[in-house]
């Protein structure tokens, strides 16, 4: 168990829907990232919150946001669904306000299916 | 551009033989090299996190090499058991913000 909990783990919906995705970082972590994995794809970094404010964007596409709470949490939404949305998406959290020092957290992933 | 090359895309192995899986990068410059293992439809899980002056770095059965020179890394299991069935990431870091993820290795194990 890495500590990091996102919710929920499945989800489906429909075309032109938009879902909210939830991640609770583990305790004392600040920093809170988004990742997209698709099918026999790779990891692609969306987007890095570091104590409630954004650091880094990645491959986000606009129909994409995402938040980090004054409580650490982070929620990411998904709006205007496209089958190509489908997708694990995973959150991870780590100490250090950077990616690149120390060692990420990932969390369980929540799965979306897009009909 | 900054890019990680795995090898080979998947693998199939005998339980209790050995394997062992390559990564290239040219992420420039280099700050550390990470090797996850993901098991299906769960999260990546860290096993080993190499700097430049580190050539070795084991964790149990898994054994991770770096040439900062050749800018390679290699991953070698030992003695594999079913449990070992999974992805396996290289992540390196230092070219920029962002790490740069490679898309894996996947390994299958049979008994």
């Amino acid at each position: 168990d890495s500590g990091v909990t996102q919710t929920p783990k499945h989800l489906i919906t429909a075309t032109g829907q938009r879902v909210t995705l939830r991640c609770s970082p583990r305790s004392g972590d600040l920093s809170v990232y988004w990742y997209q994995q698709s099918l026999d794809q790779g990891l692609q970094f969306l987007i890095h919150y570091y104590n409630g404010e954004e650091r880094a964007k990645g491959n986000i596409l606009e129909r994409f946001s995402a938040q980090q709470f004054p409580d650490l949490h982070s929620e990411l939404n998904l709006s205007s669904l496209e089958l190509g949305d489908s997708a694990l998406y995973f959150c991870a959290s780590s100490v250090l306000g950077t990616m690149n020092t120390g060692e990420l957290f990932f969390g369980e992933g929540s799965r979306l299916t897009v009909l | 551009k900054n890019q990680v090359e795995q090898s080979p895309q998947s693998l199939i192995i005998l339980e209790g033989k050995n394997c062992t899986l390559q990564c290239n990068y040219t992420v420039s410059p280099f700050s550390n090299l990470r090797w996850y293992k993901q098991d299906t439809g769960r999260g990546p899980v860290s096993l080993t996190i190499m700097t430049f002056s580190e050539n070795t770095k084991s964790n149990g059965r898994y054994t991770a090499t770096l040439d900062a020179d050749t800018k390679q890394s290699s991953l070698h299991i030992t003695a594999s058991q079913l449990s070992d069935s999974a992805s396996y990431i290289c992540v390196v870091s230092g070219g920029s913000y962002i790490p740069t993820f490679g898309r894996g290795t996947s390994l299958i194990v049979h008994p």
